[in-house]
């Protein structure tokens, strides 16, 4: 079954440093996005990603955030000032239409932020 | 906006026992909802969804209807077992490329 594949799946930074979080969708699927996910806290929207420009992002999706769409198969996520409180496990998901299919998401990276 | 309440437990079951999770929600328009499940140090797996009213989803001997009139999208298994403690998610999605929308979650354990 096809995967989405996130890497790493744990990175430790120090607070002030600049991060990228990694993943591959799933090679057919047309919309991306990142989530957040404070331990044992709520799955929280950050961005949803459609033909090469950003559809929507939320409030926690500030100036230090950014995404890009590289080579055609990566989707990347920058935080480029990471602070404490960005401690949080960060799931990536595509879909061919989350309306009907819903997504599917990667394994997360677990960003520990020191 | 959009948003989805579910009872947030947690919730201690035995082996066997009948699940019942609640789950609404609040749209304009008429959503897609979705149940996910997160299981310990994993990420998070669709487990059921339903596209419009009255329709049953189910996987896994899981369940949920989509209630129009109750704005409801309740999760209920006959007989859980230890393999099915997780965190369980109520979803809505709105539109194609719509963000999900995610109720807080109900952690679900199962003693033998």
């Amino acid at each position: 079954e096809p995967e989405v594949t996130q890497t790493p799946s744990h990175q430790v930074t120090q607070m002030g440093q600049e991060v990228i979080l990694r993943c591959v969708p799933i090679s057919n699927h047309l919309y991306f996005y990142w989530y957040r996910q404070i331990l044992g806290q709520k799955v929280e929207f950050l961005v949803s990603f459609y033909n090469n420009e950003i559809s929507e992002k939320s409030e926690i999706f500030d100036d230090q955030f950014s995404v890009e769409r590289p080579d055609g198969s990566n989707f990347t996520l920058k935080i480029r000032s990471t602070k404490l409180e960005d401690s949080a496990m960060y799931f990536c998901a595509s879909s061919e239409d989350s309306e009907i299919y819903g997504y599917t998401f990667g394994s997360g990276t677990r960003l520990t932020v020191v | 906006g959009d948003s989805v309440t579910q009872m947030e437990g947690p919730v201690t079951l035995s082996e066997e026992a009948f699940l019942t999770i609640n789950c609404t929600y609040t749209a304009t328009g008429y959503p897609s909802l979705f149940w996910y499940v997160q299981y310990p140090g994993e990420g998070l797996q669709l487990l059921l969804k339903a596209t419009k009213a009255d329709d049953k989803g189910s996987n896994k001997g899981f369940e949920a209807t989509y209630r129009k009139e109750t704005t409801s999208f309740h999760l209920e298994k006959g007989s859980v077992q230890v393999s099915d403690s997780a965190v369980y998610f109520c979803a809505l999605s709105g539109t194609s490329y719509d963000k999900v929308i995610f109720g807080p979650g109900t952690s679900l354990s199962v003693i033998p």
